[in-house]
């Protein structure tokens, strides 16, 4: 069954620790994203990916990094110095061919700072 | 700086009475415009991608349309079922893939 597999879909992470969201897709799309979500504040970018081994920051990128060292996978690491950690983690990818464009979504990880 | 603003932030219908959601873009070299769904908890679900001026497309009681500063999202005659937030994303072009989003519009359709 193809698509995009986030895991865990929830995690709770201690203050001062490093957390690690995973984000695998069978779907062969050369581009992948991470998003945060926060109620009332729609989906903020915080890092993408077009090709392997590659990667450039969104719009909210201090204290989370990412790795791309394989096209299926786009791990996203919630470092300590992320302030506000606790909100809803999405993952996309996007399949480009000629006319037709579309980008999936993962069901998300909802990180909680305990 | 490219921005995506969507209208209203939410819109209560009763079952039956017709609306249009708005997202307009002030990005450069637009490369598609997409309109999502999301239930509470869930991820987007991916419903249209839009690519040029006038462009149409439809799916049930839902119709897309794009400008080029913005885009509609029609929906006739709603149901309970369609009750939901409705995002709007642009994909920017040159080289960059950059996908941004609306804030969304929280739609609640009543009986």
């Amino acid at each position: 069954d193809g698509g995009i597999t986030q895991s865990p879909k929830y995690l709770f992470r201690k203050e001062g620790q490093n957390v690690t969201l995973s984000c695998e897709q069978n779907l062969n799309h050369d581009a992948m994203y991470w998003y945060r979500q926060d109620p009332g504040q729609g989906l903020r970018l915080i890092y993408y990916s077009q090709i392997v081994n590659d990667f450039q920051k969104g719009d909210i990128a201090e204290g989370y990094s990412v790795s791309r060292e394989k096209k299926e996978s786009f791990p996203l690491t919630v470092t300590s110095a992320q302030k506000n950690p606790t909100a809803f983690y999405l993952c996309a990818s996007i399949l480009s061919t000629g006319a037709n464009t579309e980008a999936f979504f993962g069901q998300g990880t909802r990180l909680t700072v305990v | 700086e490219d921005q995506v603003t969507q209208s209203p932030e939410a819109l209560r219908l009763q079952e039956g009475e017709s609306s249009s959601l708005n997202c307009s873009y002030t990005v450069s070299g637009l490369r598609g415009l997409f309109w999502y769904r999301q239930d509470p908890g869930k991820g987007p679900e991916f419903l249209f991608t839009l690519y040029s001026a006038g462009e149409e497309k439809e799916k049930e009681r839902l119709k897309a349309t794009l400008t080029k500063k913005e885009s509609f999202l029609h929906i006739t005659a709603p149901k309970p079922e369609d009750s939901a937030t409705y995002l709007c994303a642009v994909l920017m072009g040159g080289g960059g893939n950059k996908l941004t989003f609306g804030t969304g519009t929280q739609l609640k359709v009543e009986l």
